[in-house]
């Protein structure tokens, strides 16, 4: 069965320190990964998503994330966090027929002057 | 301005009473998605629509209805069946269903309060 672990509940970083968001996933075949962040009582946006070719996959906002197959992980990073990010992130994976998404159950960002 | 948008923004409901959220889309897609999203517990597939006409149940549909009449529109009905309709609630698209890396698109969301 498809799922997705985002270990991490809550992390808090200062502004303009890295950022890394962890997310493993369980899926039998090829995995279909999206990152998404959601401000309060908003909707989702996409940030990035991974299908095929380069592991390394940039996104909008300057973040990019990295998937590696043989630790069944698709971390987020940002090599310099601002106030406005933050935000409530989650990881994603598609099933093969692209009907449903599996969500973690998401990361919530804090960022510190 | 193409996207997705949910009404009410806020709901709140008496207990015993079915309500109906709307979600409408303008960017042409044929799939459409409902989730409930609870603190600490992700989002949930409720129900999702591949095509006008057709819908399946997902994960927690039990106490929820909904209808495609037309590829533009999703509403979504809490009945009074659902035991805990208390949550945020989130419309989505794709552009078709059955296409792992098409993403999805969300709409601003409706917060269910029930009385």
């Amino acid at each position: 069965a498809q799922s997705v672990t985002q270990p991490d509940i809550h992390i808090t970083v200062s502004e303009g320190a890295s950022l890394e968001l962890r997310c493993n996933y369980s899926y039998g075949a090829t995995p279909y990964l999206f990152w998404y962040v959601q401000s309060p009582g908003q909707g989702l946006q996409l940030l990035l998503k991974y299908f095929s070719g380069d592991t390394l996959v940039q996104g909008i906002k300057g973040f990019e994330a990295e998937f590696k197959r043989s630790q069944s992980s698709f971390n987020l990073r940002k090599p310099s966090v601002h106030w406005s990010d933050a935000a409530e992130y989650f990881c994603a994976v598609s099933t093969n027929t692209g009907n449903q998404f599996y969500f973690g159950t998401g990361t919530s960002l804090t960022v510190i002057p | 301005d193409g996207g997705i948008t949910q009404s009410p923004k806020y709901l709140f409901r008496k207990e015993g009473q079915n309500v109906t959220l709307s979600c409408e889309q303008n960017l042409n897609h044929d799939a459409m998605y409902w989730y409930r999203q609870d603190p600490g517990q992700g989002l949930r597939l409720i129900y999702y629509s591949q095509i006008v006409n057709d819908f399946q149940k997902g994960d927690i549909a039990e106490g929820y209805s909904v209808s495609r009449e037309k590829k533009e529109s999703f509403p979504l009905t809490v009945t009074s069946a659902q035991k805990n309709p208390t949550a945020f609630y989130l419309c989505a698209s794709s552009i078709s269903a059955g296409v792992s890396y098409n993403e999805q698109f969300f709409g601003p969301g409706t917060r269910l309060t029930v009385l």
